[in-house]
């Protein structure tokens, strides 16, 4: 069965630093791992994804994210976090061809300025 | 190019009513979604279509009914609201499965009394 876990309900940093949201997940197969930004009362948006090869993809808004295959892990990172990545932020999987993209529970980011 | 759109924004039902959801896109899209949001659980997927003319159930269908008449419209039906069914609601749509990211609309906040 596909799951994804984001371990952290909440992610505090300062504006300037820089930002980890993690994410792991468990499928059977090759995974597809996407990650989503919601900003408030708006709908989901899609930030990066990683299909296959080079390990470290690059998405919108200086947004990155780092697939570790041994770990299971897909971390979000940005060199440096602005007021304005505050958000919630969702990290999902789907296995081969199925249509079923699940979704983590969310982490908030805080970004204090 | 309106992307996902999804009417209404907000709704208050009391117990017992029924309501239907609409959501309609303009990408051209085959495949497309509905799920709802509730605090801490992430997205839970409710229904989705692979096409005009199917639907299919996801992981939370039950007191929910779906339609897709036409390829860019989707409609979610509640027949008779429960308290339960308290949440935002979420469409989306997508090219196809595997590795094509999935674009949502803003959502619509419902609210059964």
């Amino acid at each position: 069965a596909q799951s994804v876990a984001q371990p952290e309900d909440q992610v505090n940093v300062a504006e300037g630093n820089p930002l980890t949201v993690k994410c792991t997940y468990s499928v059977s197969g090759n995974p597809y791992l996407f990650w989503y930004v919601q900003y408030p009362n708006r709908g989901l948006q899609f930030l990066l994804k990683y299909i296959t090869g080079d390990n470290l993809v690059k998405g919108s808004y200086g947004f990155e994210a780092e697939f570790n295959k041994s770990q299971t892990s897909f971390h979000l990172k940005k060199p440096s976090a602005l007021v304005s990545d505050s958000a919630l932020y969702f990290c999902a999987v789907r296995d081969g061809s199925s249509y079923k993209l699940i979704f983590g529970s969310g982490t908030r980011l805080l970004v204090r300025p | 190019n309106a992307g996902v759109t999804q009417t209404p924004k907000f709704r208050v039902l009391k117990t017992g009513q029924s309501m239907t959801l609409l959501c309609a896109q303009d990408m051209n899209h085959e495949y497309m979604y509905w799920y709802r949001q509730d605090p801490g659980m992430g997205l839970r997927l409710i229904h989705y279509s692979v096409g005009e003319g199917t639907t299919a159930k996801g992981e939370v269908p039950d007191g929910y009914n779906v339609s897709r008449l036409k390829k860019q419209n989707f409609l979610l039906g509640l027949e008779s609201a429960a308290p339960s069914q308290t949440s935002v609601y979420f469409c989306a749509s997508s090219t196809g499965t595997g590795s094509s990211e999935q674009y949502f609309g803003p959502g619509t906040r419902l609210t059964v009394t």
